[in-house]
């Protein structure tokens, strides 16, 4: 069972950058880590992904650890929509499925 | 852009009855995949299909079973329908071998959602 380590909720302000830490350390060297956030009453969304290197989106940036056993999403300028919870995930990729855990809530407060 | 859609969005049964979730796919995904969400739940996955064949198995009830057809969308069957089935259902689809620059690497997109409640 992939098993990551999120805290259950953090606050945040509005226009501030936010750090969602996970850590993964059971995670295999052909694993990917992948974030993923859950809006009130919507499907899963995906966020990003990263193998090894650091990762920059339109959406997040991804920091990973070089031993790859904790990672951090970064949330350059928080807004109220990016309220939701987020999930960390580790995939072997391919058509496995993916094991949410207990994410992070994330309230941003305006 | 397109994205995964799921037929019905609600969808009520009584005990006992069946129950069938269709899901299209993002065109050119060939990986679907399916989700339970029980209320108050974290989403469990439950089954995913790539190029027709089924290639991953989690939590899927013996009661329940999925298809891929030739046109990729897919559909999850549910029998003897129980008050704890219900939930909502996503479902996702990925470009598998098609992804770019990593195939493979999983990153799933999920549709809206149905709603299943059990009468």
């Amino acid at each position: 069972d992939a098993k990551t380590t999120q805290p259950n909720s953090m606050e945040s302000n509005e226009e501030e950058p936010v750090h969602l830490p996970c850590n993964h350390s059971t995670i295999s060297g052909t694993d990917y880590i992948h974030w993923y956030r859950q809006l009130p009453s919507q499907g899963p969304e995906y966020v990003i992904h990263g193998l090894t290197s650091n990762v920059n989106n339109r959406m997040a940036s991804l920091a990973i650890a070089e031993d790859r056993k904790s990672s951090t999403l970064i949330l350059h300028r928080a807004t109220l929509r990016d309220a939701a919870v987020y999930y960390c995930i580790f995939s072997g990729g391919g058509a496995d499925g993916l094991t949410f855990g207990k994410g992070t809530h994330l309230i941003i407060q305006p | 852009a397109a994205g995964v859609i799921q037929s019905p969005r609600h969808l009520i049964k009584e005990k006992r009855e069946t129950a069938t979730l269709k899901c299209y796919p993002i065109p050119r995904h060939d990986t679907v995949y399916w989700y339970q969400q029980g209320p108050g739940q974290d989403p469990q996955f439950l089954i995913s299909f790539y190029e027709k064949m089924q290639s991953d198995k989690g939590s899927i009830p013996d009661r329940f079973s999925a298809q891929q057809f030739s046109d990729y969308h897919s559909e999850l069957n549910m029998s003897s329908l129980e008050l704890g089935d219900s939930a909502l259902y996503f479902c996702a689809s990925s470009p598998g071998l098609a992804g770019v620059p990593e195939p493979h690497s999983n990153e799933q997109f999920f549709g809206p959602g149905t709603r299943l409640t059990v009468l």
